[in-house]
């Protein structure tokens, strides 16, 4: 069974600028979550889908959003690019929510 | 809320040595741990899972983690260490119910000396 495929792998970009970044589940699962990871904050949770709904927020700014779609596959939007957000972006899948993660390989993004 | 401590942001061990890595976790209710490592730039990979089975938890690679209610500790040993268990490891923590997401730990990178 194929795993957790996010793209693009590497992306560049200049501040103010906006970013899409994509993420498709195992197959057969539903929970989508996606984490931010920079060296100074270390792992820090997004937002979690389930079924196209968004279950849980984590502490960043509106600039960031989400969906996911009726084959669980999901997106994240970052507008109005800032410097800080140069990361590594993760995104897991489990079957159900509550249920263990499994992490694609992330999607780095560089900020200029 | 949940919340996760690792003691020591980097460990160094000699191959063949003893690998411990303490992670003690914060919960008010039951929760599931869990440990991940990751390679130099690549996604996470789960080790090992606690759901409130057996306190004494097996994973890949010959690491293992024991339960400790009582210490509220979950920490991760392997009895002796591979150059290739080089990388950083996460414990995570999240309620076994309700609406709340997978929490971690500031991680723990592992040097292996030849």
């Amino acid at each position: 069974k194929a795993g957790v495929t996010q793209t693009p792998r590497y992306l560049i970009k200049t501040r103010g600028q906006q970013v899409t970044l994509s993420c498709s589940p195992i197959s057969g699962h539903r929970s989508v979550s996606w984490y931010q990871q920079t060296p100074g904050q270390g792992l820090q949770f997004l937002f979690e889908y389930f079924s196209e709904t968004q279950r849980n927020k984590g502490n960043f700014p509106g600039r960031f959003s989400g969906r996911q779609f009726s084959n669980s596959r999901s997106e994240m939007n970052v507008s109005t690019l800032e410097l800080g957000d140069s990361a590594l972006y993760l995104c897991a899948s489990s079957l159900s929510v509550q249920e263990t993660q499994y992490f694609g390989p992330g999607t780095r993004l560089l900020v200029l | 809320a949940q919340s996760v401590t690792q003691l020591g942001s980097h460990v160094s061990v000699s191959e063949g040595a003893l690998v411990l890595l303490r992670c003690n976790y914060s919960s008010s209710v039951p929760p599931y741990l869990f440990w991940y490592v990751q390679y130099p730039n690549q996604g996470l990979q789960l080790l090992l899972k606690y759901t409130s089975a057996a306190t004494l938890v097996k994973g890949i690679n010959g690491f293992e983690a024991e339960f400790k209610k009582s210490e509220t500790s979950f920490h991760l040993t392997k009895p002796s260490a591979h150059m290739s268990d080089a990388a950083e490891y996460f414990c995570a923590v999240i309620r076994n119910s309700g609406n709340t997401p997978l929490v971690f730990g500031k991680g723990t990178r592992l040097s292996v000396i030849a």
